[in-house]
């Protein structure tokens, strides 16, 4: 089975700190996935990830960056945390779209 | 750009009712659509596809859905719930390049026993 990790399951962070949500894949995926889940709102896409060094913005990419210097690893970097970006954060990988995402179990960040 | 729609946000069913839960997207095109659960506690998975084809798919645990290119819709359906159901659900739809998927809003539900 493909597996998905997040670094943290749990982070409490305070206004204007940069931090960092990292996510490693053990399946050799090219696409990787950033999106951030808030009730009623569903999950939205942050950033995305098609090969090492590529990158595209999602759909509500303001506030954040991402690096994938390799293809295991996607981070997501919240360049001064605001506390409006409280939020669970899920990253997925996908090895093509027919086969689905794997999704890690998630992070929950609340920026104080 | 291409949205999802979730008409239900919560539904509250006893067991042994059947489920039906609306999903609808924005615009056609070649569409690849999905159904992921999120049971409590637990990552989201995927409990159905649909690709091309038979518009009636089936997926894990009971669940199917069909597709109505006409209606834009992907409806999901299990004939008779059970409390293990109780989950939130998410319809999610692929248009255009790149292998990124759009999510709905999600619908939780709910099952008494």
């Amino acid at each position: 089975d493909v597996k998905v990790t997040q670094s943290s399951r749990y982070l409490v962070k305070r206004t204007g700190e940069k931090v960092f949500l990292e996510c490693v894949q053990d399946m050799d995926h090219e696409n990787m996935f950033w999106y951030r889940q808030d009730p009623g709102l569903g999950l939205r896409l942050i950033y995305f990830s098609y090969d090492v060094k590529m990158k595209e913005k999602g759909d509500i990419p303001e506030g954040y960056s991402v690096s994938r210097e390799k293809k295991e690893r996607f981070s997501l970097i919240l360049e001064s945390a605001s506390t409006n970006q409280t939020s669970m954060y899920l990253c997925a990988s996908s090895l093509a779209t027919f086969y689905g995402y794997t999704f890690g179990s998630g992070t929950r960040l609340t920026v104080v | 750009a291409q949205s999802v729609s979730q008409h239900n946000h919560h539904v509250i069913l006893s067991e042994a009712a059947s489920l039906e839960l609306g999903c609808n997207y924005s615009y056609g095109g070649t569409v690849n659509l999905f159904w992921y659960v999120q049971y409590p506690g637990q990552h989201l998975q995927l409990l159905l596809k649909y690709f091309s084809g038979d518009p009636l798919v089936k997926g894990i645990k009971g669940f199917e859905a069909e597709f109505i290119k006409s209606k834009f819709s992907f409806n999901l359906r299990k004939p008779s719930v059970q409390w293990s159901d109780t989950a939130e659900y998410f319809c999610a739809v692929k248009s255009g390049g790149y292998n990124k998927l759009i999510f709905g809003a999600g619908t939780r539900l709910a099952v008494h026993p």
